[in-house]
């Protein structure tokens, strides 16, 4: 059973680099079929998916947030990793790591329990 | 950029059955899939791929898809069952989320 662990720093300073990593465990990260997604949710708002990462470097991103965001897959680690820059105080969020498994679609298979991110000077 | 439409509340006595809608645009043509989130908890994936139930997920949870709306179908409500509920689609490599649907019992 593949369980995932979101790790980071809870505040960041506006202007800033918001760094997360998500730690797979129960599972490799090396699946194919498997894209490493993160997903946000602003206080009592709806799910934003900001974008995922596939072992073998392939990544796609939330158009709305392409410019500013990085994604990656450490498999030596059995980690993945999100970097958003510039942040402003709309970034406050629970973000959450995700396991999607994609064939002719995606589905959010497995979910991390969240990390909240406050964006704040 | 394609868009979900959702309800924004259902309400269902305990014991009966709600239906939460999911619209957009041919959404019949795509693969819907289906979130519960309760208060303070992740998401959990409860209906993949319109109609089909992940290990764990009670037969009381279903999905059909056609007519230009996705349903997700709970059956015999249950308190437990109060909870905010996601439909989810993939279309031009993004994944798009409804904006959700609170589901109360009464």
């Amino acid at each position: 059973q593949v369980q995932l662990q979101e790790s980071g720093p809870g505040l960041v300073k506006p202007s800033q680099t918001l760094s997360l990593t998500c730690t797979v465990s129960g599972g490799s990260v090396s699946s194919g079929s498997y894209y490493w997604s993160w997903i946000r949710q602003p206080p009592g708002k709806g799910l934003e998916w900001i974008g995922y990462a596939h072992y073998t470097g392939n990544t796609d991103y939330n158009a709305s947030l392409k410019s500013r965001v990085t994604m990656s897959v450490d498999t030596t680690k059995k980690q993945f990793s999100l970097k958003l820059r510039s942040v402003t105080a709309a970034d406050t969020a629970m973000y959450y790591c995700v396991g999607s498994y994609c064939t002719s679609s995606c589905s959010m298979d497995v979910w991390g329990k969240g990390t909240t991110v406050t964006v704040s000077s | 950029s394609y868009e979900l439409t959702q309800p924004l509340s259902v309400s269902v006595a305990l014991g009966q059955t709600a239906k939460i809608t999911c619209g957009g645009n041919n959404v019949e043509t795509k693969t819907v899939h289906w979130y519960q989130q309760k208060p303070g908890q992740a998401p959990v994936l409860v209906i993949y791929r319109d109609t089909n139930r992940p290990s764990g997920i009670p037969d009381r949870f279903s999905g059909s898809n056609s007519g230009s709306t996705a349903t997700l179908t709970v059956s015999r409500v249950q308190a437990g069952d109060e909870a905010d509920y996601y439909c989810q689609v993939w279309d031009s490599s993004t994944v798009v989320f409804g904006g959700g649907t609170k589901v109360i019992v009464l």
